[in-house]
């Protein structure tokens, strides 16, 4: 079946640096990436889309020159967030649909834990 | 307003018996699909099942079945025969309109599978 690598699974960062997180498809192509974030007990939530070759569009009240997503092959998409501070430590969680899935596909990466110290 | 409400924020259920995981939705979209994930404690989203608004049938899935009530808006997850391993956190999610639409989440159900 279809399958999204998410990397790292956790990262631990200072205060006021960036850090990247790669969401690759293995074994489709990925038209659609959705980016969530998940806080602890909490549902996820949609912070922004992006389909290969376009700007993403952000969700209301995500900062796009924080989070930046660049989708810019149909394997891979990269959410980087920039001057990272303790609030943004959270759980990150890439989806993916691609041309060929079956219309209910939506394969999710196994997201990346990030604290941020 | 809450597009997808899950009511039960925990649920304890005993091993071998079977649970009901409720999920209502709003949407005046008529075309529209809805999912169940499970979320074990290491994060990743395990896709459960998936129920299509123009379908005609309850999905079902091994252990897993959807209660689908269209008029009432609600697509409640039933697990029979409950192991341990079911224990988790369980979303329910709306994609409206034609595919590669977004998910919108509940706010989830935390299963709990007691020996």
């Amino acid at each position: 079946g279809a399958v999204v690598s998410q990397h790292p699974s956790r990262v631990i960062c200072k205060s006021g640096t960036s850090v990247k997180i790669e969401c690759r498809s293995l074994d489709f192509q990925a038209t659609t990436m959705f980016w969530y974030r998940q806080f602890p007990k909490q549902s996820l939530m949609l912070m922004a889309t992006s389909n290969e070759g376009s700007k993403a569009t952000y969700e209301q009240g995500v900062e796009k020159d924080k989070f930046l997503i660049n989708h810019a092959s149909l394997t891979l998409s990269t959410l980087t967030v920039t001057s990272a501070h303790p609030e943004d430590s959270s759980f990150y969680i890439c989806s993916a649909r691609g041309s060929g899935q079956q219309f209910y596909g939506y394969t999710f990466g196994s997201g990346t834990r990030l604290t941020v110290v | 307003a809450q597009k997808i409400t899950q009511t039960q924020p925990g649920m304890f259920v005993q091993e071998k018996e079977a649970v009901t995981l409720d999920c209502t939705y709003d949407t005046s979209d008529p075309s529209y699909g809805l999912f169940w994930y499970k979320q074990p404690s290491s994060g990743e989203m395990i896709f459960l099942i998936y129920q299509g608004s123009y379908d005609q049938q309850n999905a079902t899935e091994g252990r897993y079945s959807l209660n689908f009530q269209k008029a009432r808006k609600s697509a409640n997850l039933v697990i029979s025969a409950s192991q341990l391993g079911d224990s988790a956190m369980y979303f329910c999610a709306m994609r409206e309109g034609e595919t590669g639409s977004r998910l919108t989440f509940g706010e989830g159900t935390q299963l709990t599978v007691n020996p």
